[in-house]
């Protein structure tokens, strides 16, 4: 079973200001991984596919790049509706996913 | 624009099975995959399984043993039947279309199911 390991676990910023996540699997996923975002009581929301693609509608401040073990989801200037949780996850004999990332006000 | 709706029981009884139905609206089941995972409060995203268009399963490993999942073109819905469940079952379930074999790009809005006796 592919590991995948999210850094960090919270993430304390202001709006306006950069934030970049981090997702390491624990062997090589190629460029198949997927970033999702979920705020409370909501479903996942699909952010990025194939590492570096994003989903119809996510706006240009959400950017993925990486490939083989590690990944970054970049957003480049804080919204106050980006606060949220982020997940990534892969594919392989089975889907898997990080333990998230929560991104919260500072 | 798709949508998909799970549907059952919010409460189930230890040992009993768990079943759940998601309408899909917007598409058929004849493409893609479609997928349940579910959510223990406060905690991270598990992968159950899926079901392909053309009817095969593949489940996680971890539940194999206890997971069903089944489709039915002709109503738009594909149904869990989870088996045998105890409180570490007690989880939002999502079901959600699975694109590209692996991404999952339309989800329900998931439904709480808690075990307790």
């Amino acid at each position: 079973e592919i590991v995948l390991t999210q850094s960090p676990a919270t993430l304390s910023l202001s709006p306006g200001e950069r934030a970049t996540l981090s997702c390491r699997a624990s062997q090589s996923v190629g460029s198949y991984l997927v970033w999702y975002q979920q705020k409370p009581g909501q479903a996942p929301r699909l952010l990025i596919y194939d590492a570096s693609n994003r989903a119809t509608g996510i706006p240009a401040r959400f950017s993925g790049s990486g490939s083989g073990t590690d990944f970054t989801l970049t957003i480049s200037s804080l919204e106050p509706e980006d606060f949220a949780v982020y997940y990534c996850q892969q594919r392989s004999d089975r889907y898997t996913f990080g333990q998230g990332t929560k991104l919260e006000i500072k | 624009q798709v949508q998909l709706q799970e549907s059952g029981p919010g409460l189930v009884k230890p040992s009993e099975t768990l079943s759940l139905t998601c309408t899909v609206s917007g598409d058929s089941l004849s493409s893609y995959h479609w997928s349940w995972i579910r959510q223990p409060p406060g905690k991270g995203l598990e992968w159950i399984g899926y079901i392909h268009y053309s009817g095969g399963t593949h489940y996680n490993p971890s539940l194999k043993s206890r997971v069903t999942i089944s489709g039915d073109t002709s109503k738009k819905q594909f149904s869990l039947n989870l088996s045998s469940v105890t409180a570490a079952d007690t989880a939002v379930y999502y079901c959600a279309r699975t694109s590209g074999t692996y991404i999952l790009d339309y989800w329900g809005q998931g439904i709480l199911v808690t075990v307790s006796s």
